[in-house]
């Protein structure tokens, strides 16, 4: 059972690139969900989905792009990478329930220079 | 809006001995469910433990439990027995219950550090 699976798991990038990070689940959930870790940051919310067509921005938007075209994937789009977006960056699903776990994917570790 | 406080950026506790991790949370929702989850040097999330909001009894898994005071709005984590591979970042987080509200929200984390 393969659960989340994220990739890529490191990247570098220069200041104005564009890059994909995908996320994939095989859990058939509803909810799938970014996030960027930051130190003394905790997780932020970036975008979240409750379903296929449906997206919604979370706490920290800005520079990232998303869209949910099948319930399995759910892709971050970069649109012009900035030294600010370098993070720790995590794909999580859940069943969509107030109370469900939420099932996080490996993390990418994106540095932009 | 939901806000979650972990007010110990850093602890460090003796192997075997036990180690509260504290965590306060803020909703006007009354269902809610409270997670931790632990971040080893490895990267990865790891689920450990759920309380409800409307469960009576504090939530209990092998060596950790949760210490639900809902009047304080507390959630703190109890690891007991600390172990070398307890050593990680630890992540306290809620999501409210209500319908169409599905969002996660985490605290900054606390690094917990075990000794020899």
């Amino acid at each position: 059972n393969a659960g989340v699976t994220q990739t890529p798991k490191f990247q570098v990038l220069k200041t104005g690139q564009s890059m994909t990070l995908q996320c994939a689940q095989d859990m058939n959930h509803e909810y799938m969900s970014w996030y960027r870790l930051d130190p003394g940051m905790g997780l932020r919310l970036i975008h979240y989905s409750v379903g296929a067509g449906i997206t919604d921005q979370g706490e920290v938007p800005n520079g990232y792009n998303v869209s949910r075209s099948t319930t399995e994937d759910f892709p971050l789009r970069l649109l012009s990478a900035a030294p600010s977006q370098t993070s720790v960056y995590f794909c999580a699903s859940s069943s969509g329930t107030g109370h469900a776990e939420a099932f996080f994917g490996q993390g990418t570790r994106l540095t932009v220079v | 809006a939901q806000k979650i406080t972990q007010t110990q950026p850093g602890m460090f506790v003796q192997e075997k001995e036990a180690v509260t991790l504290d965590c306060t949370y803020d909703t006007s929702d009354p269902s809610y469910g409270l997670f931790w989850y632990k971040q080893p040097s490895s990267g990865e999330m790891i689920f450990l433990i759920y309380q409800g909001s409307y469960d009576q009894q504090n939530a209990t898994e092998g060596r950790y439990s949760l210490n639900f005071q809902k009047a304080r709005k507390s959630a703190n984590l109890v690891i007991s027995a600390s172990q070398l591979g307890d050593s990680a970042m630890y992540f306290c987080a809620m999501r409210e219950g209500r319908l169409g509200n599905n969002d996660m929200r985490f605290g900054a984390g606390t690094r917990l550090t075990v000794k020899p």
